[in-house]
């Protein structure tokens, strides 16, 4: 079975600063696909980046990049020039390519950006 | 506005009580999945479908029923409600192209309280 761990319940850094959020998972497949969400108060569940894990480049989207060590099993999404729009919870997802497509998600990691 | 439509918003039900929560889509996405979220462990998958007439078990599936008649609807059943039923529930939806997964869209979720 896969899981998921977010070591880091809760972080707080202030506006503009770079932030790091940790996961790791554990699989024995090969070929998967890794997620990180955005939920902000509403509650909404926001797709933020998504990478593929025969892609060895690391996925990048605008002020969010991920360093992925398929080895290490470790997928750490980095904010830049981070906003207080960017205050949420935030998940890290996994979902092996074969199968059924679940989804498996860590415990989440509440992110505050402080003005 | 394309995407997933779940209601009610908010509920609140007595022990006992049986309801549905309803999901939508119109995206014609093939796989559809219902999760539930509490405190401090992310989201669990309770049913997924990869197809009308297609359902199949999750992590935390008792308690509830599933069915999926047809490609946009997926209503999740709460059979006989228990107060350790309270949570937050969430429906998604996702589709693969020549094998390549194109990530989720949830709906905005549903807070149900069991009393």
């Amino acid at each position: 079975a896969q899981t998921v761990t977010q070591s880091q319940p809760e972080m707080s850094v202030q506006e503009a600063e770079t932030v790091t959020l940790s996961c790791t998972y554990d699989t024995s497949e090969s070929n998967y696909y890794l997620f990180w969400y955005k939920q902000p108060p509403s509650r909404q569940m926001i797709l933020v980046i998504r990478q593929e894990a025969y892609k060895q480049q690391n996925a990048t989207e605008n002020r969010f990049s991920v360093n992925f060590q398929k080895a290490a099993k470790s997928f750490s999404l980095k904010i830049s020039d981070s906003q207080l729009g960017d205050t949420a919870m935030y998940f890290c997802a996994f979902r092996p390519i074969q199968g059924a497509q679940k989804l498996v998600f860590g415990q989440g990691t509440r992110l505050t950006i402080n003005p | 506005n394309a995407g997933v439509t779940q209601t009610p918003k908010f509920q609140v039900l007595k022990t006992g009580q049986s309801m549905t929560l309803q999901c939508a889509q119109d995206m014609n996405h093939e796989y559809m999945s219902w999760y539930r979220q509490d405190p401090g462990m992310g989201l669990r998958l309770i049913h997924y479908s990869v197809g009308a007439g297609i359902t199949d078990q999750g992590e935390v599936p008792n308690g509830y029923n599933v069915s999926r008649s047809t490609t946009e609807d997926f209503p999740l059943r709460l059979l006989s409600a228990a107060p350790s039923q309270t949570s937050v529930y969430f429906c998604a939806s996702s589709y693969s192209k020549y094998g390549t997964n194109y990530g989720y869209t949830f709906g905005s979720g549903t807070r149900l309280t069991v009393v």
